[in-house]
Order: C-alpha cells, then sequence, then structure tokens
C-alpha cells in the first residue's frame, strides 16, 4: 500500500537554511493533509497541516505547500534549527465520514540540521 | 498543555498471552485511534472510535483485537492471544472536529514485545 510516498529517506541540511521535505499520495479521495515530528521513543508530533481548498499554509517557520494536480505536497522549514532534526512524517485522510477519519502515513524523512 | 498518556511505556509478554494497553486522551476529545509501528516500517492504522463504538478498523484489526472505553477517561487496546507479529510500538491518538481541524494527537506509544 504506497498511497502516500515519501521518496527521501533521509535529508541533510546546514543550520540556517531551508529545509524542504516532500511527499506524494496516489488517492484522489485525500482531502486533509498534515506533517508530523518524530524524535525517537516519543509519538508523532503535529506540526502543520493543509485542506485540499488551499495550496498554502503557513505557521511560523513551517509552510505547507499543496499541489493537487500533481498530488504533491511539501513541508519548508525556513531557517532550519538543530531541534528539527527528527523524523518528518506526511500523512493524509480523506473527507471523514462521521468525523473519524483514518491516517495514512509516508514512510518519513530522516531530517539531519548539521550546525 | 493536554497531551495524549499511554501505559505502560514498554510491555513484555508471551506469545498466546493476552495483553491490554492503556490510553488517556485529550479530555474534551471525541474520537479516538489506535495505529501501530513495526520496527523500521509505516505507522499503520488500526482503528477508530467514536461515541462507543468502532468507526473504522484496518485488516490488521482482526478477531484477536478489541477497544473499549471503559470510563469517561481510558480508552484501551486489547490483543487477546499476543501473535511474535504483534511486537510493534503502538500509538493511541486522539481528536476533536472543533474549529482547529482534524488534526490527531498523539501518545508517547507502548512498545510491546512478544517473545
Amino acid at each position: 500500500d504506497q498511497q502516500v510516498k515519501q521518496n527521501s529517506p533521509s535529508l541533510s541540511v546546514q543550520e540556517g537554511r531551508i529545509s524542504i521535505l516532500n511527499c506524494d499520495y496516489t488517492n484522489s479521495m485525500f482531502d486533509y493533509f498534515l506533517w508530523y515530528k518524530k524524535y525517537p521513543a516519543e509519538g508523532p508530533t503535529f506540526l502543520i497541516s493543509i485542506s485540499s481548498i488551499k495550496d498554502k499554509n503557513e505557521d511560523g517557520r513551517f509552510t505547507v505547500f499543496l499541489n493537487k494536480s500533481a498530488k504533491h505536497l511539501s513541508l519548508h522549514i525556513v531557517p532550519s534549527q538543530p531541534g528539527d532534526s527528527a523524523v518528518y512524517f506526511c500523512a493524509a485522510s480523506p473527507a471523514p465520514p462521521q468525523g473519524a477519519q483514518k491516517l495514512v502515513f509516508g514512510q518519513g524523512t530522516r531530517l539531519t540540521i548539521n550546525p | 498543555e493536554p497531551e495524549v498518556t499511554q501505559t505502560p511505556s514498554h510491555q513484555v509478554t508471551q506469545m498466546g498471552q493476552e495483553v491490554i494497553l492503556r490510553c488517556v486522551p485529550i479530555s474534551n476529545h471525541l474520537y479516538f485511534y489506535w495505529y501501530r509501528q513495526i520496527l523500521g516500517q509505516k505507522v499503520e492504522f488500526l482503528v477508530s472510535f467514536y461515541n462507543n463504538e468502532i468507526s473504522e478498523k484496518s485488516e490488521i484489526f482482526d478477531d484477536q483485537f478489541s477497544v473499549e472505553r471503559p470510563d469517561g477517561s481510558n480508552f484501551t487496546l486489547k490483543i487477546r492471544s499476543t501473535k511474535l507479529e504483534d511486537s510493534a510500538m503502538y500509538f493511541c491518538a486522539s481528536s476533536d472536529l472543533g474549529l482547529a481541524g482534524y488534526e490527531q494527537y498523539f501518545g508517547p506509544g507502548t512498545r510491546l514485545t512478544v517473545t
């Protein structure tokens, strides 16, 4: 089941530069997209989300871009900080039936920020 | 800040034994979920729960699995007869469909080891 794909297993970025994490999806029924950050031995932490009616959502250093025609989304982190080093998961959800929707996760991208 | 809590953090059990994983969702949330992550693999949806019943379950969630909300605060996942392949991190999550959107908030996880 490869409905959500993160093709880069790892990414290394210099501190202060921009980090760009990419995610592709195949299911056109997906309506809502989220990015989570995960440290070892912890649960995923919600970062930012975007609805399919938008193409951009920004929250501080984090911006998510959605290209529905390409079924592609990306997370931009600028400027990157050492504390951003973690595994980043892209997740997607269809329009929820009665409100409880499942998330379909990508494989994750390990981001390393180098001083 | 409200958070999802899970107990125990690590559970070791013998094959064929029953285990109960416990979660306390965020208090005003209405939707509850279980996910799991086998080492090196994606986070996978198991089940969603709303209004005291299962909303959706995955193929993984077979008759050996059950969920329960025994009181106003706890949400449990029971595996009746554990198998070696049930060894994984199990994450509980909760969400509320308020103005904030569909974000799911995850607990720190329970590492289940079946020997």
